[in-house]
């Protein structure tokens, strides 16, 4: 079993959807807690943080952590065909250290 | 404003070549990380350093070695390349735990490599 988890879609929705991307994981030792972003032909981009439980909204995007239960999520608001890419999520037990990523998800936003 | 950059974008090789990638950051980071990203497995951690001259292994460090002889040079070798390392390999690198206030990873572009 995959330390994190993470459905790969692909995920199509149109454009002003809200969109929801999820991942649970196995080790109650993370704490840190991201979203990248990587399109095509790039390199992942960081996109939201978050320490321990809660939410961290930033413009369109809110991230949730919910470690009771081990998920966490990544909302986006009012989607734009330019938020089209490959969402991953990643943790960590320390700042810094060495993150695990889940296998991302693949989004289009169709205008 | 490029921050992290590996040498490579496209790389073709033959198989038993000895193949270096090479990964350089200019944001004074002491932590640098070498993945590699595959359909269906997301990123595999290959392998890490927290300072000059120190490595670690990740999860899949058979077939690899890793060279850091100065802070903002991370380099990875394929000892004899075979098919199965044709990957998307990307570097990445960060500030180490005293420094609360930056977290995450900056990655570089990757480098996409064909073993034939």
């Amino acid at each position: 079993q995959k330390e994190v988890e993470q459905d790969p879609g692909p995920l199509s929705v149109p454009e002003g959807a809200i969109v929801s991307l999820n991942c649970t994981y196995s080790n109650s030792a993370f704490q840190y807690f991201m979203w990248y972003r990587q399109y095509s032909r790039k390199g992942p981009e960081l996109l939201m943080y978050t320490y321990s439980s809660g939410n961290k909204e930033d413009g369109r995007f809110t991230a949730q952590v919910d470690k009771s239960s081990k998920y966490i999520s990544l909302f986006i608001r009012d989607s734009q065909p330019s938020d089209s890419a490959t969402y991953l999520c990643a943790m960590s037990e320390t700042s810094g250290s060495r993150l695990t990523f889940g296998e991302g998800t693949q989004l289009t936003v169709n205008p | 404003d490029v921050k992290v950059t590996q040498s490579s974008r496209y790389l073709v090789k033959r198989t038993g070549e000895k193949v270096f990638l090479e990964c350089v950051q200019d944001m004074d980071h002491e932590n640098m990380f070498w993945y590699r990203q595959d359909p269906g497995l997301g990123l595999r951690l290959i392998y890490f350093s927290y300072d000059v001259k120190m490595k670690e292994k990740g999860d899949i460090p058979e077939g690899y070695s890793v060279s850091r002889e100065k802070k903002e040079r991370f380099s990875l070798i394929l000892e004899s390349a075979s098919t199965n390392q044709t990957s998307m390999y990307l570097c990445a690198s960060s500030f180490p735990l005293r420094s609360f206030s930056n977290y995450g990873y900056t990655f570089g572009s990757g480098t996409r490599l064909t073993v034939v």
